[in-house]
């Protein structure tokens, strides 16, 4: 049964830092790793989709990276905005079928 | 191109009632998915439906929870007698493959009292 572990649960950093969230996950027998992005009263946004055979991916100022031979992703935010205020998931995905399997979430506060 | 429509936004109810979600997903996604999402957690899938066959409903607690997709479109998640740890918000996602491009709707947050 997959599991997956998020740390840290909450992080407070002021605006313009660089930070690292991570993701661990127990059964790397994986289709694809995906990270999203839950604001307060909203559904989920979806951010990076990296494939099981990619080392990393990006977008703007997001960088993910996956190693699946040890269970683990990162997501990496340059510049941080108090925009970027939000909880961040990473989610694994099994098989075809697209059954996420969430982690518990980042919470991340950017202070201005 | 809309999004996924769920309703109502918010629901309480006095536990032992019922309460039922709807779920109108993005038109010509095939693959529907509910998952419930308890504060603190990370959302946990429920049901996921393939046009209007079931295809995962392994976690859903099927003496209290039940679900259908008619026409393979629509969607209604149904609680019925809801207990107090059934409080979460409902979250209704769609995708046209099944591994890409999942969008998800704002979701329902449901309070037991």
């Amino acid at each position: 049964k997959q599991e997956v572990t998020q740390i840290p649960a909450a992080l407070s950093v002021p605006e313009g830092e660089n930070l690292v969230l991570n993701c661990s996950f127990t059964d790397s027998a994986i289709y694809n790793l995906q990270w999203f992005r839950q604001d307060p009263g909203k559904g989920l946004t979806s951010l990076l989709l990296i494939q099981s055979s990619q080392r990393e991916q990006t977008s703007g100022r997001l960088n993910a990276s996956l190693d699946k031979s040890s269970g683990r992703s990162t997501l990496y935010i340059a510049a941080s905005q108090p925009g970027d205020s939000a909880t961040y998931l990473c989610a694994p995905v099994g098989d075809q079928g697209g059954k996420l399997i969430f982690g518990q979430g980042t919470e991340l506060s950017v202070k201005p | 191109e809309a999004g996924v429509a769920q309703s109502p936004r918010y629901k309480i109810i006095e536990k032992r009632q019922s309460v039922a979600f709807w779920c109108n997903p993005i038109s010509g996604h095939a693959t529907l998915y509910w998952y419930q999402q308890i504060l603190g957690q990370g959302p946990k899938l429920l049901i996921q439906f393939q046009n209007n066959g079931v295809v995962d409903d392994s976690q859903l607690p099927k003496d209290r929870f039940s679900a259908e997709r008619l026409k393979g479109v629509d969607s209604t998640l149904k609680i019925q007698p809801a207990k107090l740890e059934d409080s979460a918000v409902y979250l209704c996602a769609s995708s046209s493959t099944g591994v890409y491009g999942y969008t998800f709707g704002s979701g329902t947050r449901l309070t037991v009292v």
